[in-house]
């Protein structure tokens, strides 16, 4: 089954421990984006891979570092996450090239930082 | 960056009823999404859509490009059908082109 994963699913931490959140997708997809949500102020975009090796920053890319060393995968890593952290995170991935191509997005991780 | 607003805000029906959800926006675009986010959280693909008309069940969207608008229909909803439905464009010919979500319209089908 074409998809994308992400673990953990639910995870609660501390300040200023470090974490990641793993994603990976099966499509073989060269494209991969990390978003967030927040309430009243939707999805924004903090990281993208346009493929391995390349990533770039999104939208809100503060507090946050990527690496994407596999095609398949693409880590968000929280060095030393903070409390305005706390929010959904969701890995997105899509095919690359043409003018555009529908993304796929995975189930999603709640993060609580304490 | 492109504006996208989504109407109306919140909407209830009961079960069985029709429905037309809009999305406006304010650049050209290529390519548009339309998703379901359940009450656990997950974003559900329901469309593809940078132009035309698809349906698949009960739902079909449409995307005037030309016009900047795209309108979702979800006929005899379903209690199943609750959560919200957000409208994501995306702009640029190439690179980024990350999708823009809406604020969404959270949808409650009463029994």
């Amino acid at each position: 089954e074409a998809q994308v994963t992400q673990n953990p699913r639910y995870l609660i931490t501390v300040t200023g421990k470090k974490l990641t959140v793993t994603c990976s997708q099966n499509m073989n997809h060269e494209y991969m984006s990390w978003y967030r949500q927040d309430p009243g102020l939707g999805l924004r975009q903090i990281y993208y891979s346009m493929n391995v090796e390349v990533t770039d920053k999104g939208d809100v890319p503060e507090g946050y570092k990527v690496s994407r060393k596999e095609k398949r995968n693409f880590p968000l890593i929280l060095e030393s996450p903070s409390p305005n952290q706390t929010s959904l995170y969701f890995c997105a991935s899509r095919k690359s090239g043409g003018i555009s191509y529908e993304q796929y997005f995975g189930p999603g991780t709640r993060l609580t930082v304490t | 960056g492109i504006q996208v607003e989504q109407s109306p805000p919140d909407l209830i029906l009961q079960e069985g009823a029709n429905s037309t959800l809009r999305c406006n926006f304010s650049d050209s675009v290529n390519n548009l999404q339309w998703f379901h986010q359940n009450p656990w959280g997950q974003l559900i693909n329901l469309f593809y859509i940078p132009s035309g008309t698809k349906q698949n069940g009960r739902l079909s969207a449409t995307t005037v490009a030309t016009e900047r608008y795209s309108l979702l229909y979800i006929s005899s909803s379903q209690t199943t059908d609750s959560g919200v439905y957000f409208c994501a464009p995306s702009v640029g010919d190439t690179g980024r082109r990350a999708l823009t979500f809406g604020s969404g319209t959270r949808l409650q089908v009463q029994p």
